[in-house]
């Protein structure tokens, strides 16, 4: 079963940009993985499926800010123009055959 | 646009039983797969069970294997968490997910989620 590393915080000033990363675990470095974004007091949100190649889908509603890529078994979020509300805690998620997984999470400090 | 609604979450006492459901609507309900998550307080999300679009497989993390029993009823377009002998560190936020395929794959779409808190 993949496991998903993620650093646990994050921070970076208003209106700059940040890249969260995502690393999936030995042996599983193809695996396509989810975004998710968790404001404070609500619901997680789907932000994007991101795959091996760099290719991304993102959901309905999502800023052009956001985007993904991708470098071996690294996944990564990039948000630019900084906003207040992207303050957040930022969740990566894969899927083997019986299970899903998540990772820790980040949380994201807007300056 | 899809929407999902859970319903049933609450105070119960260990050992206790409590049943979990999510009323789908916006999408074709029978083609994917839907999920429970959970958030226990202050932490991170923890993926609890999944079933297929047509029902006839469901998948469980070890920590409720044998406790908890997903199902789903696509006539009515709702998925259901039985969830027994009910333990304190089973308190959180219970999300229903719809999946973006007709197996387990990763989650596209939230609830808003319910509470479940098990104490005496």
């Amino acid at each position: 079963q993949p496991v998903l590393t993620q650093s646990s915080s994050a921070s970076a000033s208003l209106g700059s940009s940040v890249k969260l990363t995502c690393t999936l675990s030995s042996g599983h470095s193809d695996y396509i993985i989810a975004w998710h974004q968790q404001q404070p007091g609500k619901a997680p949100r789907y932000l994007m499926n991101l795959e091996g190649s760099g290719t991304y889908n993102k959901g309905s509603g999502v800023p052009d800010r956001f985007a993904g890529s991708s470098s071996g078994a690294d996944r990564y979020l990039t948000i630019s123009n900084l906003q207040s509300d992207d303050e957040a805690d930022y969740y990566c998620e894969t899927w083997d055959t019986n299970s899903q997984v998540f990772g820790g999470g980040t949380k994201l400090t807007v300056l | 646009e899809v929407r999902l609604v859970e319903s049933g979450g609450g105070l119960v006492q260990p050992a206790g039983s409590l049943r979990l459901s999510c009323a789908a609507s916006g999408f074709t309900f029978n083609t994917y797969a839907m999920s429970w998550v959970r958030q226990a307080p202050g932490k991170g999300l923890e993926w609890v069970s999944a079933i297929r679009g047509s029902g006839t497989s469901a998948y469980y993390a070890d920590s409720v294997r044998g406790r908890f029993t997903i199902s789903r009823d696509n006539s009515k377009n709702t998925v259901y968490l039985q969830m027994n002998s009910l333990r304190a560190e089973d308190t959180a936020i219970y999300y229903c997910a719809k999946d973006r395929g007709t197996t387990v794959t990763a989650v596209d779409h939230w609830g808003q989620g319910t509470l479940v808190t098990v104490s005496s």
